[in-house]
């Protein structure tokens, strides 16, 4: 069972496009986190989202949460090359252990210059 | 930044064999994880750890895994009789605090473990 569907799985795009990527789930979630992973690498924390309807800010990346904590989007305004890398959604269940988080497969972003 | 520290980078281990996978935490750090990612799948969570005893483990954590922070400032990941579906990225990760909402993750850069 997926707990949490990330979409689109792949994205290519040009510098300067803008983008939205979707983390969704049947489930309530009592947070949720985006990170960046790049090859080889571990996840690298962007941003945590906890309020329902809430809405972060990172320069050109504007994270939002579900108003029923379900879902987040992640926006990215003017993409750059620099932005390429694999998105990953992770939550904290509602309920649930709040030591441990769920990971989406990821969303792999290539920007082009 | 501070960072989480994981040695070795690349494993590679005979099928049966034991691996201790390690990772220096954030030193004011209190709460240690272990996540691993398959090839291709999604990162999953292995155990929790906290005042020195496993505070929650996945069904991925089975009786071949063990954990420990044997000197305050190492955590280690060992694996019993390694099996080739053991092979994927192992990452520690740790926290301030056992909410998320508050401190998040930081993550290690991984052990890539190869069984072969």
């Amino acid at each position: 069972t997926q707990l949490l569907e990330q979409s689109p799985q792949f994205l290519s795009i040009q510098e300067g496009e803008n983008l939205t990527v979707y983390c969704n789930s049947s489930s309530v979630f009592s947070s949720l986190q985006w990170y960046r992973q790049e090859p080889g690498e571990g996840p690298v924390l962007l941003v945590t989202v906890v309020t329902g309807g809430e809405v972060k800010k990172l320069k050109r990346l504007t994270f939002q949460f579900g108003d029923a904590r379900k879902d987040s989007s992640l926006h990215i305004t003017a993409a750059q090359p620099g932005d390429t890398g694999l998105y990953l959604c992770a939550g904290a269940l509602y309920g649930g252990s709040q030591g441990n988080l769920i990971f989406g497969k990821g969303t792999k972003l290539s920007v082009k210059p | 930044e501070p960072e989480v520290t994981q040695t070795p980078s690349h494993q590679v281990t005979q099928m049966g064999q034991e691996v201790i996978l390690r990772c220096v935490p954030i030193s004011n750090h209190l709460y240690f994880y272990w996540y691993r990612q398959i090839l291709g799948q999604k990162v999953e969570f292995l155990v929790s750890f906290y005042n020195n005893e496993i505070s929650e483990k996945s069904e991925i954590f089975d009786d071949q895994f063990s954990v420990e922070r044997p000197d305050g400032s190492n955590f280690t990941l060992k694996i019993r009789s390694t099996k080739l579906e053991d092979s994927a990225m192992y990452f520690c990760a740790s926290s301030h605090s056992r909410a998320i909402k508050d401190y998040g993750y930081t993550f290690g850069s991984g052990t890539r473990l190869t069984v072969v």
